[in-house]
């Protein structure tokens, strides 16, 4: 079956970190580019972070720029979101999305992980 | 960045009935560039609409996209019990790309 499922979330204290994983199976992993997609309690949908198939590019939205970090591991087919200096704004789901080879949009998504950020 | 407004906010209809969901951009989407997912509660958002009109694999021909510019709209002909879901669009004509706050369906 073609799916990805996050895992990772949690809660965390401001200023903490966190680690997200996304296992993908049932298709190339290794071919895609991957974002990271996040929806904050009552908000809509908001890019966070992309990186190209074999990870040589990576790009964040502003308001992660600096805290957060994507990486990927092919061999593992698993996707990788490393959270840093979270505040409240962060709390949110987190889903794992893949993006169609030419456009900006996604064909397939995770179920998402909750991150929530609070004392 | 292009800001997506949806409407109505929740939209409350009766299964067989149409519903019409609106999605408006604060500047001109171009190409037509403009996707629809609908998600269900606790289930991953699927892709319904791509290219503003065309169905992605597998989506019933019930639901049709249309719209240029700044104006899109998202039909349900004829709604079914498993279509009360939350409804996202999102334009990726320019970068970054985005989405609307969403549409509920609800039932009456």
């Amino acid at each position: 079956e073609v799916q990805l499922v996050e895992s990772g979330g949690g809660l965390v204290q401001p200023g903490g970190s966190l680690r997200l994983s996304c296992s993908a199976s049932g298709f190339t992993f290794s071919t895609f580019v991957m974002h990271w997609v996040r929806q904050a309690p009552g908000k809509g949908l908001e890019y966070v972070s992309a990186i190209t198939s074999e990870g040589s590019v990576k790009l964040y939205a502003d308001s992660v720029k600096g805290r957060f970090t994507i990486s990927r591991d092919n061999s593992r087919n698993t996707l990788y979101l490393q959270l840093s200096s979270l505040t409240s704004a962060d709390t949110a789901v987190y889903y794992c999305v893949r993006k169609v080879s030419t456009y900006w949009y996604y064909d397939l998504w995770g179920r998402g992980t909750l991150a929530t950020v609070s004392s | 960045e292009i800001v997506l407004t949806q409407s109505p906010g929740t939209l409350s209809l009766s299964p067989g009935e149409r519903a019409t969901l609106s999605c408006r951009a604060s500047q001109s989407v171009s190409s037509g560039y403009l996707a629809w997912y609908q998600q269900k509660l606790g289930q991953a958002p699927r892709l319904l609409i791509y290219g503003a009109s065309t169905r992605a694999t597998g989506i019933p021909d019930r639901f049709s996209g249309s719209g240029s510019g700044t104006d899109f709209t998202l039909t349900i002909s004829r709604l079914e019990p498993e279509d009360f879901a939350v409804y996202h669009c999102q334009q990726y004509g320019s970068s970054p790309a985005t989405f609307g706050q969403g549409t509920k369906v609800e039932i009456k």
